[in-house]
């Protein structure tokens, strides 16, 4: 069965300083993997997705991820964070059941505190 | 614009009691999914839809039910409330096969339930 691990629970970053969230899949086929971010009160917002192609995928309010087959890995960065960026990510593999349609199964989340 | 919304946002009930949660997308979205959200778990499939009449179970099913009578909503019932049942809900849609977006899910904003 598909899962995904996301180890770090919370992690703290100053303003300005640079990000990386880790994402880890057990998944036997093809991957189609995303990070989604749920900022305080709000339901969850695609940030970025991978299908196939390019390894490095480039998604909204700056951020990138990068897909790494032999590592099962697909983790999330950010090169300079803003103190809006304190939410809780979530990284998700999508598998898809029959012809119909698709499941998403969610890593725990990590959660994101950015200091002054 | 299309979306998804999710009534009521806030509900306290009674141990016993049925509740449905209502769930709403304007996205002419085939599939439908409610995960509950609870803190270490991420996000945890109870039932989803890939159209009218279709039901299946996801992972954490027990004492919930849902029902798919057209396209645009998917109500989610708790039968006899338990005080485990205390959780955020979040309804999602994502579209049919053979779109761009098909593997990606849109969600609303949540329904927070306190059962006591």
């Amino acid at each position: 069965a598909q899962s995904v691990t996301q180890p770090d629970i919370h992690i703290t970053v100053s303003e300005g300083a640079s990000l990386e969230l880790r994402c880890n899949y057990s998944y036997g086929a093809t991957p189609y993997l995303f990070w989604y971010v749920q900022s305080p009160g709000q339901g969850l917002q695609l940030l970025l997705k991978y299908f196939s192609g390019d390894t490095l995928v480039q998604g909204i309010k700056g951020f990138e991820a990068e897909f790494k087959r032999s590592q099962s890995s697909f983790n999330l960065r950010k090169p300079s964070v803003h103190w809006s960026d304190a939410a809780e990510y979530f990284c998700a593999v999508a598998t898809v059941i029959k012809a119909a349609g698709n499941k998403l199964t969610f890593g725990g989340g990590t959660r994101v505190l950015v200091k002054p | 614009d299309a979306e998804i919304t999710q009534s009521p946002r806030h509900k306290i009930t009674e141990t016993g009691r049925q509740v449905t949660l209502a769930c709403h997308q304007t996205w002419n979205h085939n599939n439908m999914f409610w995960y509950r959200q609870d803190l270490g778990h991420g996000l945890r499939l109870i039932h989803y839809s890939y159209g009218v009449q279709d039901t299946n179970k996801g992972e954490v099913s027990d004492g919930y039910s849902v029902s798919r009578s057209n396209t645009e909503d998917l109500p989610l019932t708790l039968e006899s409330a338990a005080s485990s049942q205390t959780s955020v809900y979040f309804c999602a849609s994502s579209p049919t096969p053979g779109t761009s977006t098909y593997n990606e899910q849109f969600f609303g904003p949540g329904t927070r339930l306190t059962v006591l």
